[in-house]
């Protein structure tokens, strides 16, 4: 049973507009969810995270939001550039800080010029 | 951000050598660290959590005599592949936390012929 779901495989969007991605999870005791990037034969790299406590959070091109009851978030990247596609994963965690992460499967985003 | 570094980035082995994989946090300590296993297209598959002084503790299906996960000091974890298969082929990546957010290593791809 898959608890974190990103139900896109790919995105494609052009230069100058926005991505939105999109991610749902099942288990109500995630509390701390965070978004990676990747680029094929590398390791993840750490974009942005929220609280379950919050609703949104900001850090430069790149926002989350969050909603807790429909145990739904997107990731929001203004403006799109051509370095920003990749493969996106959504991750999120328990109440334990050194908890395991459960990582949906991904959705590659292409951003054409 | 924190800084994990992996090594190496890149082995050929033949069938039936045993192979290892480090994993350093370079600016942090880190009691746990975990081992990634990712196929082509695949999500990031947990294998097992690292433990620094213990015994690593494996995922369901993940066999702890071939992946042997050794943490002997707070900044260095090694996984070694014992017996080498084509089958264990793969992309390996490590993780460590110096709190809720997990930073990754370049990953390891490993091919077995």
């Amino acid at each position: 049973d898959q608890q974190v779901k990103q139900n896109s495989p790919s995105l494609s969007v052009q230069e100058g507009r926005i991505s939105i991605l999109n991610c749902d999870y099942t288990n109500s005791m995630f509390d701390y969810f965070l978004w990676y990037k990747k680029y094929p034969a590398e390791g993840p790299t750490f974009l942005i995270s929220i609280s379950s406590i919050k609703d949104k959070n900001e850090d430069g091109r790149f926002t989350v939001f969050l909603n807790k009851s429909a145990k739904h978030l997107s990731l929001h990247i203004v403006p799109s550039q051509p370095g920003d596609s990749a493969v996106y994963f959504c991750a999120a965690k328990g109440d334990s800080g050194y908890s395991t992460l459960t990582f949906g499967k991904g959705t590659m985003l292409l951003v054409s010029p | 951000g924190a800084v994990v570094s992996q090594h190496p980035s890149w082995v050929i082995c033949k069938s039936g050598t045993s192979v290892k994989i480090e994993c350093r946090s370079l600016d942090f300590q880190a009691t746990t660290m975990f081992w990634y296993r990712q196929f082509p297209k695949q999500s990031l598959m947990l294998m097992a959590t690292s433990n620094e002084g213990s015994k690593a503790t494996y995922e369901q299906g993940v066999e702890k005599d071939k992946f042997l996960i050794n943490h002997a000091s707070l900044t260095l974890s090694t996984l070694t592949v014992t017996s080498a298969h084509p089958e264990d082929s793969s992309f390996y990546i490590c993780s460590a936390t110096p709190g809720y957010i997990q930073y990754f290593g370049a990953g390891t791809r490993l091919s077995v012929l």
